[in-house]
């Protein structure tokens, strides 16, 4: 079975600067997905980045990027010139390719951007 | 108006009744999912349904089934609601015949409290 560990259940940082959330997870395949889904407040949750683990090459969207090292088995997400409006709680998930596509969740870090 | 929808949107009850909670979506996905989410746990699963004649146990099933009207409609029940099943219950969908089937959409979620 898969697990994911969210090492950190708490962070904040500054308006305008940078963070990373950290993602470890453990598995036997060597075929998946990695996700970041972002929980604001009003609890819709809302996909961030996605990463396959075949991609060497780490996923950005914005001010949002990982650091995947798939030897490692670690996946942290950078959100870089934070926003008020990154304030949430970031969920690390992983899926295996093929078969029912079930997200495996952390259990969440709780990110405070301060203004 | 939202693509997948969840009702009701809150909702408490006492232990011993039962309950359903109703999720349409009109994503036109095939696959669709129930997650419960507890504080400090993350998103765990409880079912979920590949197509009307395809329904399986997730992580967490026991104390729960689940209905698949029609490919739009995935309702999940609580036959005799205890407090322990106290949380905040996801609805989502994915749709296996497109690029990005490992996507999951999110419903806006059901806060469900059993006194």
């Amino acid at each position: 079975a898969q697990t994911v560990t969210q090492s950190q259940p708490e962070m904040s940082v500054q308006e305008a600067e940078t963070v990373t959330l950290s993602c470890t997870y453990d598995t036997s395949e060597s075929n998946y997905y990695l996700f970041w889904y972002k929980q604001p407040p009003s609890r819709q949750m809302i996909l961030v980045i996605r990463q396959e683990a075949y991609k060497q090459q780490n996923a950005t969207e914005n001010r949002f990027s990982v650091n995947f090292q798939k030897a490692a088995k670690s996946f942290s997400l950078k959100i870089s010139d934070s926003q008020l409006g990154d304030t949430a709680m970031y969920f690390c998930a992983f899926m295996k390719r093929g078969g029912s596509e079930k997200l495996v969740f952390g259990k969440g870090t709780k990110l405070t951007v301060n203004p | 108006d939202a693509d997948v929808t969840q009702t009701p949107r809150n909702r408490i009850t006492k232990t011993g009744k039962r309950i359903m909670l109703e999720c349409s979506q009109t994503k036109g996905h095939d696959r669709m999912y129930w997650y419960r989410q507890d504080p400090g746990l993350g998103l765990r699963l409880i079912y979920y349904s590949f197509d009307v004649k395809d329904i399986n146990k997730g992580e967490i099933s026991d104390g729960y089934s689940v209905s698949r009207q029609a490919q739009a409609k995935f309702s999940l029940s609580l036959e005799s609601a205890i407090p322990n099943q106290t949380a905040l219950y996801f609805c989502a969908t994915s749709d296996r015949n497109t690029l990005s089937y490992n996507e999951q959409f999110f419903g806006p979620g059901t806060r469900l409290t059993v006194l």
